[in-house]
């Protein structure tokens, strides 16, 4: 059974870089694309987006000038650093494998990241 | 890229069939079959119910099923069961390899 884990910091000062790392147990992380998705307290989910293990990426425009993502397949890990973070990046973070396009069939617990002073 | 627009709310009644909708462009849900939908208890990770408009992943119930026409796509729940209560997201593949999310659906079962 594939399993993943988040795990980072849960605090992250405004202005500085938020880093997050999925570590993948049960399977294989080769051959799949693997995604970012968050979601404000009671809000709904945004992707924020996915790496292949090869190491292509698509971001979310609306965050791509300051997301950065990679893997490292020797870890079954992959990894997010989100930049310049403010409290609107106050979010639970979720790492998923995807299939096709939006269709993601596992996923992390979450881990919650506060953007705070 | 706006999110996808669903209802913020259906109810209905144990047995009864309800249908949440999911409306986007003719840029995501209108050009491709990539619309997904995603169960969400609290406090619980998204949970893949339907996936290319209609496809069911092994152990999801028959209960639950996926259709589109036009810029809008609908997960339709059949046999209500109190278990089904829950928030419901769509997804669609919106081009050049970008993704949205539905603004989301609180599923009451009365």
């Amino acid at each position: 059974q594939v399993q993943l884990q988040e795990s980072g910091p849960g605090l992250v000062k405004p202005s500085e870089t938020l880093s997050l790392t999925c570590t993948v147990s049960g399977g294989s992380i080769s051959s799949y694309y693997w995604s970012w998705i968050r979601q404000p307290a009671g809000k709904g989910l945004e992707w924020i987006g996915r790496i292949y293990t090869s190491g292509s990426t698509n971001y979310n425009p609306s965050l791509k000038s300051r997301v950065t993502m990679s893997v490292d397949t020797s870890k079954n890990q992959f990894s997010l650093k989100l930049s310049s973070v403010t409290a609107a990046d106050t979010a639970v973070y979720y790492c998923a494998r995807g299939l096709r396009f939006g269709e993601f069939d596992y996923w992390g617990q979450g881990t919650l990241v506060t953007v705070s002073s | 890229q706006s999110a996808l627009t669903q209802p913020a709310s259906v109810s209905g009644s144990p047995g009864q069939s309800i249908t949440i909708s999911c409306t986007g462009t003719s840029s995501d849900v209108g050009s491709y079959n990539l619309v997904s939908w995603y169960q969400q208890h609290p406090g619980k990770a998204p949970k893949l119910m339907i996936y290319e408009v209609s496809k069911r992943p092994s152990g999801v119930s028959n209960r639950f099923s996926g259709s589109k026409s036009g810029n809008t796509a609908s997960l339709t729940i059949s046999g209500l069961q109190a278990e089904d209560e829950a928030d419901y997201y769509c997804c669609s593949y919106a081009g050049s390899s970008t993704l949205v999310f539905g603004t989301g659906t609180k599923v009451t079962v009365l």
